[in-house]
Formats: C-alpha cells, sequence, structure tokens
C-alpha cells in the first residue's frame, strides 16, 4: 500500500511569488490535512480537507489557502511568499481521523 | 484549550541503555486521542501509538512502551535497550474526536543514541 506523497521535496521561491504544494494521500483516505513545521514555532495545523471540503482551520493567514480533489488529492497553495513561510510543509491522510500518516514533506525556501 | 508539553529538549544516551520521553497534556475535552511520532532526519512523520482517553492500559510494542496516566495528565514514552536508529526526534500530539486531523503537538525531543 503506497504511502502519502508529496511533491515536490524541495522548492525554492523568491519574496512575493507564490507557490503550490501536492499531496496525494494513501488510498481509501478521505481526510487530508496540512501542518507547517518550523524550528521556531514547532508543528502547526495549516487545515483539513474531508471529501473536498474544508472541515477545519488553524490560525494562519489567508495567503494560505488549498482545496482537495475528488479523488482526495490535496493542493496547498501560498500567495505573496514571505521570508517567514520558509518551512517543512508536511501533509498527512487519515480514514477515520483517528490516526493520520505523513508524508516526508516539501520544504520551501523563500530567498 | 488543548496543549502538549515536552520539556526534554534533548536527551543523548548510550546505546543499551533505557530512556523515558515525558509528555504532559492539557485538555477539557473527557474524550480525546494522544500520540506518539517518530521524525528521523528524512523528515517523515512515523506513527507510533495511539491511545485514546478511555484507554489507560499501559502498552508495550518490542523495546518501546507507553505509561498513560490520566491522573497527572501524562503520557510518558520509554525506549528500552536504546540503539542508533532510535535518534531521532520524538514528538507527542492530541487530537479530539471532532477535530479531525486537526494535532497539537509538542515541541518534539531530540533523542541522541551514542554507539
Amino acid at each position: 500500500k503506497a504511502g502519502v506523497t508529496q511533491t515536490p521535496r524541495y522548492l525554492i521561491k523568491t519574496r512575493g511569488q507564490q507557490v503550490t504544494l501536492s499531496c496525494s494521500p494513501i488510498s481509501g483516505h478521505r481526510s487530508v490535512s496540512w501542518y507547517q513545521q518550523t524550528p521556531g514555532q514547532g508543528l502547526q495545523f495549516l487545515f483539513e480537507y474531508f471529501s473536498e471540503t474544508q472541515r477545519n482551520k488553524g490560525n494562519f493567514p489567508g495567503r494560505f489557502s488549498g482545496r482537495q480533489f475528488s479523488n482526495s488529492r490535496s493542493e496547498m497553495n501560498v500567495s505573496t511568499l514571505e521570508l517567514g513561510d520558509s518551512a517543512l510543509y508536511l501533509c498527512a491522510s487519515s480514514y477515520d481521523g483517528a490516526e493520520a500518516f505523513f508524508g516526508q514533506g516539501t520544504r520551501l525556501t523563500v530567498v | 484549550a488543548q496543549k502538549v508539553t515536552q520539556v526534554q529538549t534533548e536527551i543523548s544516551v548510550v546505546e543499551k541503555e533505557d530512556v523515558t520521553l515525558d509528555c504532559v497534556y492539557e485538555t477539557r475535552d473527557t474524550t480525546y486521542y494522544l500520540f506518539w511520532y517518530k521524525q528521523p532526519p528524512s523528515g517523515e512523520l512515523v506513527f507510533l501509538i495511539r491511545r485514546n482517553s478511555f484507554d489507560e492500559q499501559n502498552e508495550i510494542s518490542g523495546r518501546y512502551s507507553w505509561n498513560f496516566q490520566k491522573s497527572t495528565s501524562s503520557f510518558n514514552f520509554t525506549i528500552t535497550a536504546s540503539q542508533v536508529v532510535d535518534s531521532a526526534v520524538y514528538f507527542c500530539a492530541l487530537s479530539d474526536p471532532w477535530g479531525g486531523n486537526q494535532f497539537y503537538f509538542g515541541t518534539g525531543t531530540s533523542l541522541t543514541v551514542i554507539p
């Protein structure tokens, strides 16, 4: 059974640009959530999608958005990138919300 | 508000020593889940265990064991006879049944096992 796949693994972007990250959950999982991990703030919840609907949202500015497709794949978008957006972005998929399986993450560097 | 505290930022042990990672949580919910995840240098969070709030039975899985005590709001993790491959950052996390995949993570404990 394939795990959670995140693409790309690494990204370098310039301030002011926008970026889209992709997450393919484990087959059969309908819930996908996103987390930002930084040395200063640790792991912080961004949002969760379930059956194409945003079910939960963390405390991040509107520059951070996401969506989920009918095949449960999810994308996360960050517009007008800031230096502080440099982080490891982790995606997690879950079948029943009780266990989450994480991907290897996308490491975003904003210069 | 949900909160998870891991007071140990870094721990170093010599191979074959036992080590306990502490986790204390805060929640007003009576039903909740507790988790431990391992994050090796590759970055992926590896699921280790889930416990629900009604199950205080301790669990052992090979060299890993977990001690859940509601009276002290703690969910500690012990590695017996540590090995170099155990070197990683370990996270404790809390979620509630209505929060979907919204996990509240501790700040993590970086474990280094010295050969």
